[in-house]
C-alpha cells in the first residue's frame, strides 16, 4: 500500500506570495492534518480534515487555509507569505474510523521564502 | 496549552549500548506516539501506546505509557547506526474531540561505530 504522498517537495517563494501544497493520504485514509516543522517551534498542529470538514485548527493566522476533497484529498494554501513561513510542511493521515489514532506522515514539502 | 517536555535533547552513544528517553506532559494524553525523523524526512511511526501502563515492544524497540497518564519512555536496545535520527514523542488527547498531535521537541541520536 503506498504512503502518503506530498507534492512538491521543495518550493522557493517570495514574500507576498501564495503556495499551495498537495497532499494525498494513505488508500482508505479519511483524515488528514498538516503539521509546520520549524527549527526553533519543532512540530506544530495547523488543521484536521475529516470528510471535507474542517474538524480543528491550531493556533496559525488566517492566511494558513486548507481544504479536502471527496477523494480525501487534501491542499493547504498559505497567502502572503512572510520570512517565518519557511519551513518543512508535513501532512499526515489516519483512518479516521474507530479507535485508530495512528497518523502516517509523508515526506514534507519543504518551503523556502525569500 | 499543552506542553511536552522531551529529554535529552541529543545522546551520543557507542554503537551496541542501550539508549533511554522520555516525555512528560503537563496534562493527561489517552494515546502516546513515537516518531522517528530522518533528515529531510517525515516522521515514521514506531510505536503506538493506548493504556496507562501498557509497555509495547517493535524489535529492538520498547515503549511504555506512563501510569499517570503524563509520561512515557522510549528505549532502544543495542544500538546500531541506522539508529541515528531524531525521535519524537507526541502525545494525542482524541477526549478532547481532536486528533492532534502535541510533539516534543526530539531527541537527536549519534551512534559512534
Amino acid at each position: 500500500k503506498a504512503g502518503v504522498t506530498q507534492t512538491p517537495r521543495y518550493l522557493i517563494k517570495t514574500r507576498g506570495q501564495q503556495v499551495t501544497l498537495s497532499c494525498s493520504p494513505i488508500s482508505g485514509h479519511r483524515s488528514v492534518s498538516w503539521y509546520q516543522q520549524t527549527p526553533g517551534q519543532g512540530l506544530q498542529f495547523l488543521f484536521e480534515y475529516f470528510s471535507e470538514t474542517q474538524r480543528n485548527k491550531g493556533n496559525f493566522p488566517g492566511r494558513f487555509s486548507g481544504r479536502q476533497f471527496s477523494n480525501s484529498r487534501s491542499e493547504m494554501n498559505v497567502s502572503t507569505l512572510e520570512l517565518g513561513d519557511s519551513a518543512l510542511y508535513l501532512c499526515a493521515s489516519r483512518v479516521g474510523l474507530g479507535s485508530s489514532y495512528e497518523q502516517y506522515f509523508g515526506p514534507g514539502t519543504r518551503l523556502t521564502v525569500t | 496549552g499543552q506542553q511536552l517536555n522531551q529529554s535529552p535533547q541529543s545522546m551520543f552513544i557507542q554503537e551496541g549500548e542501550d539508549v533511554s528517553m522520555n516525555c512528560t506532559s503537563s496534562s493527561i494524553f489517552n494515546t502516546w506516539l513515537w516518531y522517528k525523523q530522518d533528515p529531510g524526512e517525515g516522521p515514521v511511526l514506531l510505536i503506538a501506546l493506548y493504556k496507562a501502563g501498557e509497555l509495547t515492544s517493535n524489535g529492538r524497540l520498547t515503549a511504555q505509557f506512563g501510569i499517570t497518564r503524563k509520561d512515557s519512555f522510549l528505549n532502544i536496545s543495542a544500538s546500531i547506526p541506522s539508529d541515528v535520527g531524531i525521535y519524537f514523542c507526541a502525545g494525542q488527547d482524541s477526549g478532547a474531540g481532536s486528533y492532534q498531535l502535541t510533539f516534543g521537541k526530539g531527541t537527536k541520536l549519534s551512534v559512534i561505530p
